[in-house]
């Protein structure tokens, strides 16, 4: 069955470094998302992607974020000088057509935990 | 802007015993998804159970089933013959498409954590 692969499963970075978190969503989809969960809370939208662009955003995806898909294939997701509060579980999603013609639910990726220290 | 509510932060279930996780959520939008995602020790998200706002009928899969009451907005979880590997945090959540029909970011609760006791 087609999935959502994420990399690395665990991200440890100095305070203030770049990081780049990557995503290959599912090959026929046409929507990409990233979502945040800080530790024992809940889940966060960050933003939606389509068509090679930012179609949705949310107040938590500031200027520090960035995301781009390089090669057709891969979906990041970038922080350009990292805080302590940005350690989180990063969750990549996406979703497309169903078989009936219906656009699908996301389908979640297994998460890259990021930890800034 | 969408609101979603789960009042149990916690929850027990003796294995085999039947078990309802409440969801209540507030839009003044007409149509919309539900869901129900189950989030293992492992920390992956996992797709529970979707229901179309459109449809008065209940989805069910398995030995889940929801009971949607949408003019009170609430979406309810039923996990029947619960097993031990039903033991996880589950988060309700709400999906709302753009005009486009097909990008809809999703607003979850703060979730469950369910225990399946032997």
């Amino acid at each position: 069955e087609p999935e959502v692969t994420q990399t690395p499963s665990h991200q440890v970075t100095q305070m203030g470094q770049e990081v780049i978190l990557r995503c290959v969503p599912i090959s026929n989809h046409l929507y990409f998302y990233w979502y945040r969960q800080i530790l024992g809370q809940k889940v966060e939208f960050l933003v939606s992607f389509y068509n090679n662009e930012i179609s949705e955003k949310s107040e938590i995806f500031d200027d520090q974020f960035s995301v781009e898909r390089p090669d057709g294939s891969n979906f990041t997701l970038k922080i350009r000088s990292t805080k302590l509060e940005d350690s989180a579980m990063y969750f990549c999603a996406s979703n497309g057509f169903g078989r009936r013609g219906h656009y699908t639910e996301a389908f979640f990726g297994q998460g890259t935990r990021l930890t800034v220290v | 802007a969408q609101t979603v509510t789960q009042s149990q932060p916690e929850m027990s279930v003796q294995e085999a015993e039947t078990v309802t996780l409440s969801c209540t959520y507030d839009t003044s939008e007409n149509n919309y998804y539900l869901f129900w995602y189950k989030q293992p020790p492992s920390r992956q998200m996992i797709l529970v159970i979707r229901q179309e706002a459109y449809k008065q009928q209940n989805a069910t899969e398995n030995r889940f089933s929801v009971n949607f009451q949408k003019a009170a907005k609430s979406f309810s979880l039923k996990i029947s013959d619960s097993q031990l590997g039903d033991t996880a945090m589950y988060f309700c959540a709400f999906g709302l498409q753009d005009s486009g029909g097909s990008n809809y970011k999703l607003t979850f609760g703060k979730g469950t954590l369910l225990t399946v006791n032997p």
